[in-house]
C-alpha cells in the first residue's frame, strides 16, 4: 500500500524554525517528484514546494522562497521541509503529496494525513 | 500564475439530484502536444486530506464511483455528480498542473445536502 506519513508539526514562535518530515512507503520513492502543499485553517490548498527524484529539480512558491528548504533522503524514503523565519501566515496543515504521473507535469496522489504547524507567540 | 476560479463557492443539492461545480482557468491549460487538459479534481472531507477524483480533466481515478464525471477544455471545466449521495458531502477543488511545478488550486466549492 502506498503511504505517506508526515511528522514534525507543532507550535512555534514567529521567527522560529521547524523541520517537517514525510515517511514514504509502498513505492519506489526515488522515482517520483514529491511535493508539499499547505492549507491554512478553514482555507483552500496552496502548493508550497516540489523536488525531483534525484533532488535535481527544486521549486518553491514565492510565498516561501528564501525561508523554506525542501530536501529528500532516498535511502530513508523520506521527504523534508525545513521552515525558517516562520510567520503567522505560515500557520497551516502541511501535506506531503506524491506526483502521480512519471512522464511529465502531474496531479497529486496520494496525500499524507498532514501535520499542523501553528506560528504564534 | 494561472488563476483557477470555481463557482459556486457553496452548493446545496438534494439526495439523488445532480450537482455541478465549475472551474475556470485564467488561461488555457490544454497541452497541444498531447491534446490533454492539465486539470484535476479533488474531494476533501472534514479532517481528511484531499482525495483524487479526476485527472486529465475527464479521467476518473480507479475506485471513484461513476456518478462522478469531469468535462471541459481549455479554460472551462465542470465536475458533475450525477446522483448525489450522502457521502459526497465535502469541499471540492480543481487544480491545474499545466504550469508545472507552479501548481494552483481553485478556492474550493462546499457541497452540502439540501
Amino acid at each position: 500500500e502506498v503511504q505517506l506519513v508526515e511528522s514534525g508539526g507543532g507550535l512555534v514562535k514567529p521567527g522560529g524554525s521547524l523541520r517537517l518530515s514525510c515517511a514514504a512507503s509502498g513505492f519506489t520513492f526515488s522515482s517520483y517528484f514529491m511535493n508539499w502543499v499547505r492549507q491554512a485553517p478553514g482555507k483552500g490548498l496552496e502548493w508550497v514546494s516540489s523536488i525531483g527524484g534525484s533532488s535535481d529539480f527544486i521549486y518553491y512558491a514565492d510565498s516561501v522562497k528564501g525561508r523554506f528548504t525542501i530536501s529528500r533522503d532516498n535511502a530513508k524514503n523520506s521527504l523534508y521541509l525545513q521552515m525558517n523565519s516562520l510567520r503567522g501566515e505560515d500557520t497551516a496543515i502541511y501535506y506531503c503529496a506524491r506526483d502521480a504521473y512519471l512522464d511529465g507535469p502531474s496531479w497529486f496522489d496520494p496525500w499524507g494525513q498532514g501535520t499542523l504547524v501553528t506560528v504564534s507567540s | 500564475d494561472i488563476v483557477m476560479t470555481q463557482s459556486p463557492d457553496s452548493l446545496a443539492v438534494s439526495l439523488g439530484e445532480r450537482a455541478t461545480i465549475n472551474c475556470k482557468s485564467s488561461q488555457s491549460i490544454l497541452n497541444n502536444s498531447n491534446n490533454k487538459n492539465h486539470l484535476a479534481w479533488y474531494q476533501q472531507k472534514p479532517g481528511q486530506p484531499p482525495k483524487l477524483l479526476i485527472y486529465w480533466a475527464s479521467t476518473r481515478e480507479s475506485g471513484v464511483p461513476d456518478r462522478f464525471s469531469g468535462s471541459g477544455s481549455e479554460t472551462d471545466f465542470t465536475l458533475t455528480i450525477s446522483s448525489l449521495q450522502a457521502e459526497d458531502v465535502g469541499v471540492y477543488y480543481c487544480q491545474q498542473y499545466y504550469t508545472s511545478p507552479s501548481y494552483t488550486f481553485g478556492q474550493g466549492t462546499k457541497l452540502e445536502i439540501k
